[in-house]
């Protein structure tokens, strides 16, 4: 069965201690995989997307990166503004159905 | 401004009482979808839509219908609504030109079913 598993759930950090969320994921292909954030009361925000093993994207803070098998996203010097639930999905080859992960819900503390 | 916009953003109704979820995209948007999002669960895809008259189920579609009858518009349905509907719901749409872009959420649906 295709699934998507997110790692950890929930994350303390104070501000400025860098750390990283994990997504690993089984599907037979990969189309693509996608971070989002979402804030409460509002839909998730897209932020990446990767296609192949070894590609890299960064934005701000934000540094995702995608294995074989995984996905993740290192946060650097993080700020009270980047608490938030980061959700992973992944589309598998051949189909343009979406599969999400529980997310990690991220609080930075100041 | 680039947008999709879902109506109501709050429902509270009764068993059995069909009901309707709008949702619109002003982006042109080829590809159209509904969530559930439930504690513990995440988002699940409902179904999804590729073009006009071209729909297709996700992982959870039992007890759903959709329509797709204009390109800007993706409405979900639930004829007879039952308490294990009561979820977030999210419309999304995107792009399919050049592959895999991302997917743009409205804001939710709250629906709660007695």
């Amino acid at each position: 069965e295709d699934q998507v598993t997110q790692s950890p759930e929930a994350l303390r950090l104070q501000e400025g201690e860098s750390s990283s969320l994990n997504c690993s994921y089984t599907v037979s292909g990969l189309r693509g995989l996608f971070w989002y954030r979402q804030d409460p009361g509002k839909g998730p925000e897209f932020l990446f997307t990767l296609y192949s093993a070894g590609e890299e994207k960064e934005k701000e803070r934000l540094k995702a990166t995608l294995t074989k098998k995984e996905s993740f996203l290192h946060i650097t010097a993080p700020k009270p503004e980047d608490s938030a639930t980061y959700l992973c999905a992944v589309q598998e080859a051949g189909t343009y159905k979406y599969i999400f992960g529980t997310g990690t819900r991220l609080k930075v503390l100041a | 401004e680039a947008q999709v916009t879902q109506n109501p953003r709050y429902l509270i109704t009764v068993t059995g009482k069909k009901l309707t979820v709008t949702c619109s995209q002003n982006m042109n948007h080829e590809y159209m979808s509904w969530y559930r999002q439930d504690p513990g669960l995440g988002l699940r895809q409902i179904y999804y839509s590729m073009n006009v008259e071209v729909t297709d189920k996700g992982d959870v579609p039992e007890g759903y219908k959709v329509s797709r009858k204009e390109k800007r518009n993706f409405p979900l349905i639930l004829e007879s609504p039952s308490p294990n509907q009561t979820s977030l719901y999210f419309c999304a749409s995107s792009s399919l030109a050049g592959g895999n872009q991302p997917q743009h959420f409205g804001d939710g649906t709250r629906l709660s079913i007695l």
